[in-house]
C-alpha cells in the first residue's frame, strides 16, 4: 500500500512556457501533500505544503506566483511552474500524507525531471 | 528550529557485511518522529524504517535497524548482512509538530561486492 505516483516523469520544456506536474495517491486519501525540489547529489527542499481544499504554505524564499500548488481533492496535487526559465531545471518529488496527522508517515512519488531550455 | 546532521557524506561496505550510518538532531520537541529514507539511483524516496520518539525500543525492519539515544539526540541506522541493491543514498529525517520533514544531507552507500 501506500502508493504515490507523479506524472510526468520527464518533461523538457522552452523557456517562457509553463508546466503542470501531478501527484497522485493511489491506495489512501492524502490530506496534506508536499512539494519538494532536489539539486543533484543534494537533500530535498521543501518548497510548500497543501492540504486538500485550501491554500498552499510556501517556504520561505519559494516565490508561491512562480510556482502554484493546487490540491483540489484528496488524492492529487499539481504543481505549475509558470513561466519556466533554465535556472527552474530540477528534480522535483512530491509526498503525500494520510489522514493520522504530523506523525504520520509521509510517501514520495517517483519524481519529475524539469528540464528548461 | 530543528536540525538534522548527517556526518558521513560517503561510506561504503562490503558485501554481507555490516555497516552503521549516523545521524544526530537538535530539537527542543517532546514528541516526534524520526526517519531513514533511500534513495537508489531512480531516485525514488523508499521508506527504511520509522521510530517514535515515545517508544524506547529500537525500530527494526528486517536487516534494518536504528539505535534511537533520545538523550545524545542520535538515531543511527544499521545494515546488516548488506547487499548490492542496499546501495543508494541514505537520509535521515525529523518530523515534529508542524507535519514537515527535515532531512539531513544524505549518506551516499557504496557495496562493494
Amino acid at each position: 500500500g501506500a502508493v504515490v505516483s507523479q506524472h510526468p516523469s520527464w518533461v523538457i520544456c522552452k523557456s517562457g512556457t509553463s508546466v503542470k506536474i501531478e501527484c497522485r495517491s493511489l491506495d489512501f486519501q492524502a490530506t496534506t501533500m508536499f512539494w519538494y525540489r532536489q539539486f543533484p547529489k543534494q537533500s530535498l527542499m521543501l518548497m510548500a505544503t497543501s492540504n486538500e481544499g485550501s491554500k498552499a504554505t510556501y517556504e520561505q524564499g519559494v516565490e508561491k506566483d512562480k510556482f502554484l500548488i493546487n490540491h483540489a481533492s484528496l488524492t492529487l496535487s499539481t504543481l505549475t511552474v509558470t513561466s519556466a526559465h533554465p535556472e527552474d531545471s530540477s528534480f522535483y518529488i512530491c509526498s503525500a500524507r494520510g489522514e493520522g496527522g504530523p506523525g504520520e508517515t509521509q510517501y514520495f512519488g517517483p519524481g519529475t525531471r524539469l528540464l528548461v531550455l | 528550529a530543528q536540525t538534522v546532521t548527517q556526518s558521513q557524506p560517503e561510506m561504503s561496505v562490503q558485501e554481507a557485511e555490516t555497516v552503521t550510518l549516523s545521524c544526530t538532531y537538535d530539537t527542543s520537541e517532546s514528541d516526534y518522529y524520526l526517519f531513514w529514507y533511500k534513495q537508489p539511483p531512480s531516485r525514488q524516496m523508499i521508506l527504511v524504517i520509522r521510530q517514535e520518539a515515545y517508544k524506547q525500543q529500537n525500530a527494526t525492519e528486517n536487516r534494518f535497524s536504528v539505535n534511537f539515544q533520545k538523550a545524545a539526540k542520535s538515531f543511527s541506522l544499521k545494515i546488516s548482512d548488506s547487499q548490492l541493491g542496499d546501495a543508494a543514498m541514505y537520509f535521515c529525517a525529523y518530523g515534529g509538530n508542524t507535519g514537515k520533514l527535515i532531512f539531513g544531507q544524505g549518506t551516499t552507500l557504496q557495496v562493494k561486492p
